[in-house]
């Protein structure tokens, strides 16, 4: 299985909107609605953000938002904050029932 | 709440096998699903299995042939082992709850609470 595409790294200044892509195929984001989200800030482990393509659990900011396109899902931080400046990974499952994880992408905040 | 803690050696040699075990403190390991995912240095993550508590597997198929992931619901742990080391596996390991169902309304097939993952070095 091939990890997610996800871009290397993306910038905005606080309180500006980013959106951050993850391309799969038809195998594993495009067939499923089960696409999630994790932060990591550095030395830490990473935390779920998103679950299911838009789901939140409960204490996450809803300043997060997931969606999804075809092969590709997106994850969208409105109002972005100096706390939010961490690698973001994208994960979904498979038409093998396995996982498979983006190549995360490293949020800087200006 | 629950929480999950890594333990093992932080030194392998290389061609050893690795042993990992995460202890699942705060609620029963008898329903969910419990993955196994790493970390090299300074890269992504990499999803390498998981298990049912009732015993079934699936393994990421890069590392099939090296992988076993058991459960011992007595102990509320499961286990990692992973051989034929070489210094591409020195990663940070993770252990990771998979609720993996869906109620009438919600699906819940995220990685939703994690360890704080354990250091491991392959070298001689």
């Amino acid at each position: 299985q091939s990890a997610l595409t996800q871009p290397a790294s993306v910038s905005g200044s606080p309180g500006q909107s980013i959106t951050i892509s993850c391309t799969g195929t038809s195998s594993d984001v495009g067939g499923y609605n089960y696409v999630s989200w994790y932060q990591q800030h550095p030395g830490k482990a990473p935390k779920l953000m998103i679950h299911d393509v838009s789901e939140r659990p409960s204490g996450v900011s809803n300043r997060f938002s997931g969606s999804k396109s075809g092969n590709t899902a997106s994850l969208t931080i409105s109002k972005v904050q100096a706390e939010d400046e961490a690698d973001y990974y994208c994960s979904s499952y498979t038409s093998i029932s396995t996982w498979v994880f983006g190549g995360g992408t490293k949020l800087t905040v200006l | 709440q629950v929480q999950l803690q890594e333990s093992g050696p932080g030194l392998v040699k290389p061609s050893e096998t690795l042993s990992l075990t995460c202890t699942v403190s705060g609620g029963s390991i008898s329903t969910y699903y419990w993955s196994w995912i790493r970390q090299p240095p300074g890269k992504g993550l990499e999803w390498i299995g998981y298990i049912y508590y009732s015993g079934s597997t699936n393994y990421n198929p890069s590392l099939k042939s090296r992988v076993t992931i058991s459960v011992d619901t007595s102990k509320n742990q499961f286990s990692l082992k992973l051989s034929s080391l070489t210094a591409a596996d020195t990663a940070i390991y993770y252990c990771a709850r998979v609720p993996a169902y869906c109620t009438t309304t919600t699906c819940y097939y995220g990685m939703d609470v994690w360890g704080q993952g354990t250091t491991v070095t392959v070298s001689s």
